[in-house]
């Protein structure tokens, strides 16, 4: 079975430049989240959507942040205009349909960003 | 969602039992008990989750105490690949499900 995919692996960037990530979760799981990880600290969530509606993004700094499921499969986070503090690992997960508690998150590897 | 203490760090002999504990004095009644992992420059992994009960998958054991403040997670012959950083997380299911609150978590160093 295909693990959840992210895309690019790694990106540099100058302060106030944009970037986008991708990601494609596991095949028929209706819920995707994206999640920061800080170097050093745990993973935080920015946004989830459930099929590609947003169920919480009460975390996503939403004056650069922005994200997309548009069809209710891959999503996009965007960050327009980066600053040094989004240098972070950017972490894409799935699960089935939210209301069935499986217990389990599937993560991708990461994007890791350096805004310099 | 209820928040964990997690000791920083713990060390543990190649094939021996390793033994993580959890405090989670505030949970409350229809809060879960996660334990993720995760292994240098990869996402976290799911390992096992509870309510009540102690669990058992092909990968630890979960042991809840029973007033459920507490729990321990259990890798019953560590191996060098264990080596990661392990998180103890309580949440809600339903729509909640999801919105893990990741604290520091436990770093894990198993040796030969």
């Amino acid at each position: 079975e295909a693990g959840v995919a992210q895309s690019p692996r790694y990106k540099i960037i100058e302060k106030r430049q944009s970037v986008a990530f991708w990601c494609n979760p596991i095949s028929g799981h209706a819920t995707l989240y994206w999640y920061q990880q800080i170097l050093g600290q745990g993973p935080k969530l920015l946004i989830q959507f459930q099929n590609n509606g947003v169920v919480d993004d009460s975390q996503l700094p939403k004056d650069r942040f922005s994200a997309e499921r548009l069809k209710g499969v891959d999503s996009t986070l965007k960050i327009q205009p980066a600053k040094l503090e989004d240098s972070a690992v950017y972490l894409c997960a799935s699960s089935l349909w939210a209301g069935r508690n499986t217990g389990e998150l599937f993560f991708g590897e990461g994007s890791r960003l350096t805004v310099l | 969602d209820a928040k964990t203490t997690q000791p920083p760090s713990m060390d543990c002999a190649e094939g021996r039992a390793a033994n993580l504990p959890c405090n989670h004095s505030t949970i409350s009644g229809n809060e879960y008990v996660y334990w993720y992992r995760q292994i240098h420059s990869q996402g976290p992994q799911y390992i096992i989750h509870g309510l009540k009960n102690n669990e058992t998958n092909e990968m630890a054991s979960l042991i809840i105490t029973e007033d459920r403040k507490s729990s321990t997670l259990i890798l019953p012959h560590a191996t060098l690949r264990d080596t990661a950083v392990y998180y103890c997380i309580v949440s809600k299911g339903g729509t909640s499900y999801g919105k893990l609150t990741f604290g520091q978590g436990t770093i894990l160093t198993v040796h030969p």
